[in-house]
């Protein structure tokens, strides 16, 4: 069976800050999809990144950036420089690459609460 | 703009009542998924549904009934059998996923924050 940890509930850190959100996952599939996505106080979901599994490149996007080792199952998601806007749950998923065709199941983990203080 | 609405975004009822939340989207999406969340517990798969008139279980589909009698609509009723109905839920949907190929990611609406007492 599927499954994504998010081992850190909660993180506060002061503005300006590095942090880094862990995310550890468990499949028996060869080829899978990593996602990250931030969840704001407003509620929706927003997509921050995929990664399939036979991409092991890291990838920046601004302040962002990803780890993905997959000789420890880990997703890890940095954010330099830290900013207030920055606070929100980000959640870890993952989805099967060969799912049922029409549809993207997702195991999410249980998310990481991240407080930027200023 | 395309997006996903979810009304309302808070709901209350009694216990033992049935009730629906609605979810609409524009973005001309194929599949739609509904997801509850609850703290500490992440998101978990309700229902999902490939196409119209198609729909099947996901991880905790008892207590819950969908229906997908349009492309742009897949409602949710939450039925006085589901045992702890109050949380968080969130309706995505995603273009036609197909195995082994670059698909769209799953777009979210705001959520419904339902609470029965």
């Amino acid at each position: 069976a599927q499954k994504v940890t998010q081992a850190q509930t909660e993180i506060s850190v002061v503005e300006k800050e590095d942090v880094t959100l862990d995310c550890v996952y468990e499949t028996r599939d060869t080829t899978y999809y990593l996602f990250w996505y931030k969840q704001p106080p407003s509620g929706e979901l927003v997509f921050l990144i995929r990664r399939n599994s036979f991409d092991e490149q890291n990838e920046i996007s601004g302040r962002y950036s990803w780890n993905f080792q997959k000789s420890t199952s880990s997703f890890n998601f940095t954010i330099t420089a830290s900013q207030v806007v920055d606070s929100a749950v980000y959640f870890c998923a993952l989805s099967e690459a060969m799912a049922i065709q029409g549809a993207q199941k997702l195991v999410f983990g249980q998310g990481t609460r991240l407080t930027i203080n200023p | 703009d395309g997006g996903i609405t979810q009304s309302p975004k808070y709901l209350f009822r009694k216990e033992g009542q049935n009730v629906t939340l609605s979810c609409e989207q524009n973005l001309n999406h194929d599949a739609m998924y509904w997801y509850r969340q609850d703290p500490g517990q992440g998101l978990r798969l309700i229902y999902y549904s490939q196409i119209v008139n198609d729909f099947q279980k996901g991880d905790i589909a008892e207590g819950y009934s969908v229906s997908r009698e349009k492309k742009e609509s897949f409602p949710l009723t939450v039925t006085s059998a589901q045992k702890n109905p109050t949380a968080f839920y969130l309706c995505a949907s995603s273009g036609r996923h197909y195995p082994g190929a670059y698909n769209s990611p799953l777009h979210f609406g705001n959520g419904t924050r339902l609470t029965v007492t």
